[in-house]
């Protein structure tokens, strides 16, 4: 079972849509937790934190469920900039030290 | 420009051949990273760096791969013998600060291998 595990999608909606995106991870001992944003052959760029109260930035809003291990992404009114992937990222921070765990992302599409 | 900076964007070369790449990391960032990216997939990390130490470098991380990070600055990732399965994105990214902070990633070095 991989560590991150992500709908690989691609979501396809039209502008305006409302698309919420999952992911699931592994280790509950997993600290901290993020999504990040790819664009085509480009680097992961942070989009944003996830707290366990959960967080809007904007259109965007993050949930966590440690009970569940599990993480959500919901984008509203979309837009066709949101096109990219979107990749559901943990922080273990284990022994005094971080790596990130990338799940393999979801593809998103908006349309016109 | 303070963002994570690599060099260069792009190589390719032959089988065979050894290949090192540079990172500079945000300049007030302790800590240092190595991850790799194939197509299709998410990051997998490679090795990380606090300062000038090597704390942990991953299973994928071969004997033909050698990382430095000589004065806590900058680091370099060398690639001996490249083979064709060493052929990805390879990506650095810094952070600083508690542990739980983000890490910030450079534009990549796109390897291909002939």
């Amino acid at each position: 079972r991989k560590e991150v595990e992500q709908d690989p999608g691609p979501f396809n909606v039209p502008e305006g849509a409302t698309v919420a995106f999952n992911c699931t991870y592994s280790n509950s001992a997993s600290q901290s937790f993020f999504w990040y944003r790819q664009d085509c052959r480009k680097e992961p760029k942070l989009l944003m934190s996830v707290y366990s109260s959960g967080n809007e930035d904007g259109r965007f809003t993050a949930q966590l469920n440690r009970a569940s291990q599990y993480i959500s992404l919901l984008i509203r009114d979309s837009k066709l900039s949101d096109s990219a992937t979107y990749l559901c990222v943990v922080n273990p921070v284990s022994g005094g030290y971080n790596k990130l765990i990338f799940g393999a992302g979801t593809r998103l599409a908006v349309h016109p | 420009d303070t963002g994570v900076s690599q060099d260069p964007r792009h190589k390719i070369t032959k089988r065979g051949q050894n290949v090192t790449f540079r990172c500079d990391p945000i300049s007030e960032h302790n800590r240092l990273y190595w991850y790799r990216q194939t197509l299709g997939q998410g990051p997998e990390f490679l090795t990380y760096f606090q300062n000038e130490a090597q704390l942990e470098k991953s299973r994928l991380l071969s004997d033909r791969f050698s990382a430095e990070r000589p004065k806590g600055s900058f680091s370099t990732l060398e690639i001996q013998r490249t083979e064709q399965g060493d052929s990805a994105m390879y990506l650095c990214a810094s952070s600083g600060g508690d542990l739980n902070q983000p890490q910030h990633f450079g534009d990549g070095t796109r390897l291909s291998i002939l």
